[in-house]
């Protein structure tokens, strides 16, 4: 069974440009989730989505922002990067929701400069 | 607020140490997973706890929730420098929206030597 796939795995973008990140969930998973990961702040969840619809939303402006389409495979979109947006982009796929188990892909290194 | 505190945040142990890295919360949690990541790779799941009080065994890895699904542990025994990770506990916590929402500790960063 194929695990979570992110692409594009390293992307390197200027300020004040956008960017999109894509996942491929985990077969018959519903559920993606997306995190963003700083050596400062860990972990930080910015939101999820279930069945094509946006179910939570973390504490992150509006430039960020997501879909899901109907074959479960989902995007998150930056827009007006900013320095501070440089991290790790993590997906994680699960078959209901985000606290059963959750199932990570490899992420996307992004870099801005 | 932090709502799950991770400690230590740095463990540096020789090869064949026991250690024990702690998950702590005020909140009550349906469920408890902890995760080990390497540099530059995304989390990978090394268990579920569900019950309060459950203990799994994984290998020299044991994992126990508390009985008030509030606190967790993850014990590892005769460390080996392939255990070097990056170690994350997360739980589901009630959220604003229609599902729960996973909430990541701060971490563990585990180096065994050699």
């Amino acid at each position: 069974k194929a695990g979570v796939t992110q692409t594009p795995r390293y992307l390197i973008k200027t300020r004040g440009q956008q960017v999109t990140l894509s996942c491929s969930p985990i077969s018959g998973h519903r559920s993606v989730s997306w995190y963003q990961q700083t050596p400062g702040q860990g972990l930080q969840f910015l939101f999820e989505y279930f069945s094509e619809t946006q179910r939570n939303k973390g504490n992150f402006p509006g430039r960020f922002s997501g879909r899901q389409f109907s074959n479960s495979r989902s995007e998150m979109n930056v827009s007006t990067l900013e320095l501070g947006d440089s991290a790790l982009y993590l997906c994680a796929s699960s078959f209901m929701g985000q606290d059963t188990e959750a199932f990570f892909g490899q992420g996307t290194r992004l870099t801005v400069v | 607020t932090q709502l799950l505190e991770q400690s230590p945040q740095f463990l540096s142990i020789q090869e064949g140490e026991n250690l024990t890295v702690y998950c702590n919360s005020s909140s009550v949690f349906s469920s408890l997973q902890w995760y080990r990541q390497e540099p530059g790779e995304g989390p990978v799941l090394l268990v579920t706890v569900v019950t309060g009080g459950e203990v799994k065994k994984l290998k020299r890895l044991t994992f126990q929730f508390g009985d008030a699904r509030k606190d967790s542990s993850l014990h590892i025994t005769a460390a080996q420098p392939g255990d070097t990770g990056l170690y994350l506990c997360a739980g589901g916590i009630p959220s604003s929206g229609s599902a729960r929402q996973l909430t990541f500790g701060s971490g563990t960063q585990l180096t065994v030597l050699p």
